[in-house]
């Protein structure tokens, strides 16, 4: 079955403890990105790769890294959290089709930082 | 840059209402436009997408047009189930572009 996946599911966790949440697809799909979701703002781009060693940053990289060392798995990284990353996280990842790319998403993931 | 604009919820609806949602962009040039839908606890799903102007997107019974003049993809369906509880996002990209631009979403509540 194609997928993303994403774990954990829900996590809370105290300001500057580091944490990594990691993110796989099954599709060999080029593109993969992260978002992250609040109420009233839809969703926003943290972070993309285009390819394996390939990434850049989105709208609203701060506090944030990610990598990209293999095709499936495109994980991120929050470094030292704060209480203003607490948000539901959105990974995705692509394929061309046609003129648009669709994008296919995670089942998303619930952080608190207390 | 490019943003989109959707109305506000929640909407609450009875079962067989006819469910419109307003969505409005600003891009330049032809983006893409799409419909995702999120259900309680999952993640999104495309819901129906238009790649050039008077397209016309469709699936599951909802129906959105690509309208150039007006900026709009506005989402329709005639005849709203319980089922069709969920949240729905107006998203673009740019021509050739794998970024999404999402609205800020809109909550549909479909009462039996």
């Amino acid at each position: 079955e194609a997928q993303v996946t994403q774990n954990p599911r829900y996590l809370i966790t105290v300001t500057g403890k580091k944490l990594t949440v990691t993110c796989s697809q099954n599709m060999n799909h080029e593109y993969m990105s992260w978002y992250r979701q609040d109420p009233g703002l839809g969703l926003r781009q943290i972070y993309y790769s285009m390819n394996v060693e390939v990434t850049d940053k989105g709208d609203v990289p701060e506090g944030y890294k990610v990598s990209r060392k293999e095709k499936r798995n495109f994980p991120l990284i929050l470094e030292s959290p704060s209480p203003n990353q607490t948000s539901l996280y959105f990974c995705a990842s692509s394929s061309r089709q046609g003129r648009a790319y669709e994008q296919y998403f995670g089942p998303g993931t619930r952080l608190t930082v207390t | 840059g490019d943003s989109v604009t959707q109305m506000e919820g929640p909407v609450t609806l009875s079962e067989e209402a006819f469910l419109t949602i307003n969505c409005t962009y600003t891009a330049t040039g032809y983006p893409s436009l799409f419909w995702y839908v999120q259900y309680p606890g999952e993640g999104l799903q495309l819901l129906l997408k238009a790649t050039k102007a008077d397209d016309k997107g469709s699936n599951k019974g909802f129906e959105a047009t690509y309208r150039k003049e007006t900026t709009s993809f506005h989402l329709e369906k005639g005849s709203v189930q319980v089922s069709d509880s969920a949240v729905y996002f107006c998203a673009l990209s740019a021509p050739g572009g794998n970024k999404l631009t999402f609205g800020g979403g809109t909550r549909v509540l479909v009462k039996p």
